[in-house]
């Protein structure tokens, strides 16, 4: 597709349950990444990825956040346990290279708002 | 390690005014890439412009311009004649060499609210 896909819009959950987040990268781009934006101004770094495998994960809680890009599929974001602190919007973006690249930037989706309650 | 600041958090001004928002970064890296993004109240994030490290010259696209200063680690962002359609969350952002993860380290954002 022309533009990154993030389902669902809106997520909410009770706390202690599971969380999908869904992202399908603009077709042809080999990154993706995943980013939580709390309080509507912090963006923190989660997780890459390069094709299906990890690039970095630095970001990544370790304990309760997994993601995945399996060839064929959608990325996913999973909290397992989901705390009140998760509730923020799940930003994806993907990029056809590295930066290194002449003009290669992040288009990022339009994002998941998950709400904890 | 990698920063940036925007130190301004909220703007207002009136239709028509210029505004500039300031952003200042900090980095070790010789090669970056600098990055503005808007988020306008929809909440999707629209990219502007991106800027590399060894590239000085500024840049004007109509009534944006950016001006990329090495010597003071600074990349500020002008609008010209604002609009109210330009009211909206704005984000500076900079991206590690290529020995980096590639992720992008944003600042706080500026909110710019642009009142008729």
């Amino acid at each position: 597709g022309e533009e990154v896909a993030q389902t669902p819009k809106h997520l909410v959950r009770g706390e202690g349950q599971k969380a999908k987040l869904y992202c399908a990268p603009i077709k042809g781009h080999s990154y993706v990444f995943w980013y939580q934006q709390v309080l509507k101004n912090e963006f923190k770094f989660l997780i890459s990825f390069q094709n299906e495998n990890v690039f970095d994960e630095t970001g990544m809680p370790k304990e309760r956040f997994s993601a995945k890009c399996l060839p064929n599929s959608p990325c996913s974001l999973e909290i397992q346990a989901t705390k009140l602190e998760d509730s923020a919007v799940y930003f994806c973006a993907s990029s056809q290279r590295m930066f290194g690249a002449t003009n290669e930037k992040l288009f990022f989706g339009s994002g998941t708002q998950l709400s904890v309650l | 390690a990698q920063k940036v600041t925007q130190a301004q958090t909220e703007i207002s001004v009136v239709e028509k005014e210029d505004v500039t928002l300031d952003c200042v970064y900090e980095t070790r890296d010789t090669t970056y890439y600098l990055f503005w993004y808007k988020q306008p109240p929809s909440g999707e994030l629209v990219f502007l412009i991106r800027r590399n490290s060894f590239d000085e010259q500024n840049e004007i696209s109509g009534r944006y311009s950016w001006n990329f200063q090495k010597s003071t680690s600074s990349f500020n962002f002008t609008i010209t004649a604002s609009q109210v359609v330009d009211s909206a969350v704005y984000f500076c952002a900079l991206s590690p060499s290529i020995q980096g993860a590639q992720k992008l380290v944003f600042g706080q954002g500026t909110r710019l609210t642009i009142n008729p």
